[in-house]
């Protein structure tokens, strides 16, 4: 059983580059999420999405974007990196009430981004 | 907007201690908490859930207690072993209704001493 897979594990990048975090769970959940932490400020959410389809901003969203085009899959883009994005990710997935759930959270093990 | 407090920041106990970790959230109106542990440079392990109709919750030697009507959670860990050391956070659902998101305290680095 994978559960939530990420990639890459680590990345250095140069400020003013794209790149796209990938994340993949495979436990059907209809619900995935960003996460960054940061020493400090602890864990806070990017974006987010419900179900395949839908997005929504969480609390930290500007300088990402985010898209869902099926269950499985939520990858996260940076369209011109800055070294404020230096941080850890994490991806995770839920099964919302509504659907039968519990809403409990699962979560990847994360990309470490340097942004230099 | 939903707060959650994570005292103390830092444990440190002797191997065979039991302890308390404590939770405090500002908005009383959750559906549920969820109590997760993070080993240092890995993600983070579901540890718990304990829905808003629920009380407390078991798992092995661990114990989580709920009372909404204080905004409080309690974490209880007994006879604690060095594997135990790692960082525990507690998580609730952003406030509103149709809210999954969760929010997170800073945590408590826990330390077993040998």
């Amino acid at each position: 059983i994978a559960g939530i897979t990420q990639a890459p594990t680590s990345q250095i990048l140069a400020a003013g580059r794209r790149m796209t975090l990938r994340c993949t769970q495979d436990m059907r959940h209809n619900a995935m999420y960003w996460y960054r932490q940061d020493l400090g400020l602890g864990l806070r959410l990017i974006h987010y999405s419900n179900t395949a389809g839908t997005t929504g901003k969480g609390e930290v969203p500007d300088g990402y974007s985010v898209s869902r085009a099926n269950t499985d899959d939520f990858p996260l883009t940076l369209a011109s990196a800055v070294p404020s994005q230096t941080s850890v990710y994490f991806c995770a997935s839920s099964d919302i009430e509504g659907s039968g759930g519990s809403n409990e959270q699962y979560f990847g093990p994360g990309t470490r981004l340097t942004v230099t | 907007k939903q707060e959650v407090t994570q005292i103390p920041a830092a444990l440190s106990v002797p191997e065979g201690e039991n302890l308390v970790l404590n939770c405090s959230f500002t908005d009383s109106a959750i559906y549920n908490l969820q109590w997760f542990r993070q080993d240092p440079g890995k993600g983070l392990t579901s540890l718990l859930l304990i829905q808003s109709s629920q009380r407390e919750q078991t798992s092995g030697r661990l114990n989580a207690s709920l009372d909404k009507s204080s905004g409080r959670s309690t974490l209880y860990i007994a006879a604690s072993q060095p594997g135990d050391s790692a960082t525990y956070l507690c998580a609730v659902p952003y406030s509103g209704a149709g809210s999954y998101q969760l929010t997170f305290g800073k945590g408590t680095k826990l330390s077993v001493i040998p």
